[in-house]
């Protein structure tokens, strides 16, 4: 089992939708949790983090933590062509000093 | 505010050369990490420095190895390289916490080094 799982996509939604990321992780202990954007070429870009369970929003970008669940999501409202590009799920475990480990990405396609 | 900064940007070698990859952090920050990418593939955890030590290596051999220097700037270094080291090197910093969750413990990434071995 991977530590950290996303469907690889590609997720395609016309503009002005809610694309929808979903991401999962197998260690009970982990702590922190982020949302990177990388385009094509690019370096990850930091979306989002995330620690408690429940909704955090930042403009149009909404995280969601189960720990329950071990589940992580990403919701981007009113979806643009410039959001097309792969989301990395990165999670943290506790400890000083712990490694982030980042799962495949999920390729996000928003169609005009 | 200056970000992470790598160096060089591309970098062309030939198998069983050596290369020297650099990084400077973001100002502030005191902790450095190297990530390998390669294509379609998310980051892979090379290791940590912090304080100028290694404190967490991922499942790369001993031909990878770094430096932190006391400006907390940091060197990746990779001998004998092969065909399949071709990938997006990336470096990011944080400010270190002892683990606890907050803002703190965030990575920012350089714009990364791209390596292809011939």
């Amino acid at each position: 089992q991977k530590e950290v799982e996303q469907n690889s996509g590609p997720l395609s939604v016309p503009e002005g939708a809610i694309a929808s990321l979903n991401c999962t992780y197998s260690d009970r202990v982990s702590q922190s949790f982020f949302w990177y954007r990388q385009y094509s070429g690019k370096s990850p870009e930091l979306i989002m983090s995330i620690y408690s369970n429940g909704d955090k929003e930042d403009g149009r970008f909404t995280a969601q933590l189960n720990k329950a669940s071990q589940y992580v999501s990403l919701l981007i409202r009113d979806s643009q062509p410039s959001d097309s590009a792969t989301y990395l799920c990165a999670v943290r475990k506790a400890g000083g000093y712990q490694k982030v480990t980042f799962g495949t990405g999920t390729k996000l396609q928003v169609i005009p | 505010d200056a970000g992470v900064t790598q160096s060089p940007t591309h970098l062309i070698k030939t198998r069983g050369q050596q290369v020297t990859l650099r990084c400077s952090p973001k100002s502030g920050h005191d902790t450095v990490s190297w990530y390998q990418q390669a294509l379609g593939q998310g980051p892979q955890f090379i290791f940590q420095y912090y304080e100028e030590e290694e404190r967490q290596r991922g499942n790369f051999p001993d031909r990878f190895s770094g430096h932190q220097f006391p400006n907390y700037s940091s060197e990746l270094n990779v001998n004998a390289l092969l065909l399949g080291d071709s990938a997006l090197y990336l470096c990011a910093s944080s400010l270190f916490r002892s683990g606890r969750a907050g803002d703190t413990d965030t990575q920012y990434f350089g714009p990364g080094t791209r390596l292809t071995v011939l």
